[in-house]
């Protein structure tokens, strides 16, 4: 009964290499969303997907970050030309439904430190 | 405006103690809430939500819910110090399209 997987556990980058995080949701889930958590603050909510479809990237930094979620495979969180500011904890959630009474499972999280 | 506020604490209580934790949000239009919990270095995980205005119990927990104070809380009875993390308050708002909102947390330490 796998929960949802992300990988990697930790990732540390050098400034201005990319980093990739990777989420595949729980087994019958097809809504993804990723959250940021910067040191001591709260989730903030970056990107919501379903198969195919970015359906909200009200959350996501407009330059260096992207994401997808394509028809076979994980979820994927791009972040491009790293900068120190990016080192926090990515979390990934999935759900069976979408937005409004739906409960997100979490992933345990992509940690990125950016040296 | 900030969406989902939360006392940052800490909150400390003694073992047995009810700890009681609060949240006010920004959108009336909101219809889901949701408790969190989140241990040091680990990821978030549900405590339980609530839709309808009054309480909802969970073995030690309630969650308590006015939407026209705009205003949700959780009761922990009985503290214990395996309690003692930071409580995530989470609201379904369209004011940020269709994502699940977060307050910034609410830090429990449970004293033995």
């Amino acid at each position: 009964n796998a929960g949802v997987m992300q990988n990697p556990r930790h990732l540390v980058r050098r400034r201005g290499q990319e980093a990739r995080l990777r989420c595949s949701p729980m087994k019958g889930h097809s809504h993804v969303y990723w959250y940021r958590q910067l040191p001591e603050e709260g989730l903030k909510f970056m990107v919501y997907l379903q198969k195919e479809n970015i359906i909200d990237e009200s959350g996501m930094p407009k330059e260096r970050f992207s994401a997808e979620f394509p028809k076979e495979g994980p979820s994927i969180l791009r972040i491009q030309q790293v900068v120190r500011g990016d080192s926090a904890a990515y979390f990934c959630a999935s759900s069976g439904r979408g937005s409004g009474a739906n409960v997100l499972t979490f992933g345990a999280g992509s940690r990125l430190t950016v040296l | 405006q900030k969406e989902v506020e939360q006392n940052s604490g800490p909150l400390s209580v003694p073992e047995g103690a009810i700890a009681s934790l609060n949240c006010t949000y920004s959108d009336r239009g909101s219809q889901s809430f949701f408790w969190y919990r989140q241990y040091s270095g680990k990821s978030p995980e549900l405590i339980m939500f609530i839709y309808s205005n009054g309480d909802k119990e969970d073995g030690r927990f309630t969650a308590q819910l006015n939407k026209a104070s705009q205003y949700v809380s959780l009761l922990i009875r009985d503290s214990q110090p395996s309690d003692s993390a930071t409580y995530l308050c989470a609201v379904w708002t369209n004011q940020a399209g269709t994502a699940l909102i977060f307050g910034k947390g609410t830090t429990l330490s449970v004293s033995s």
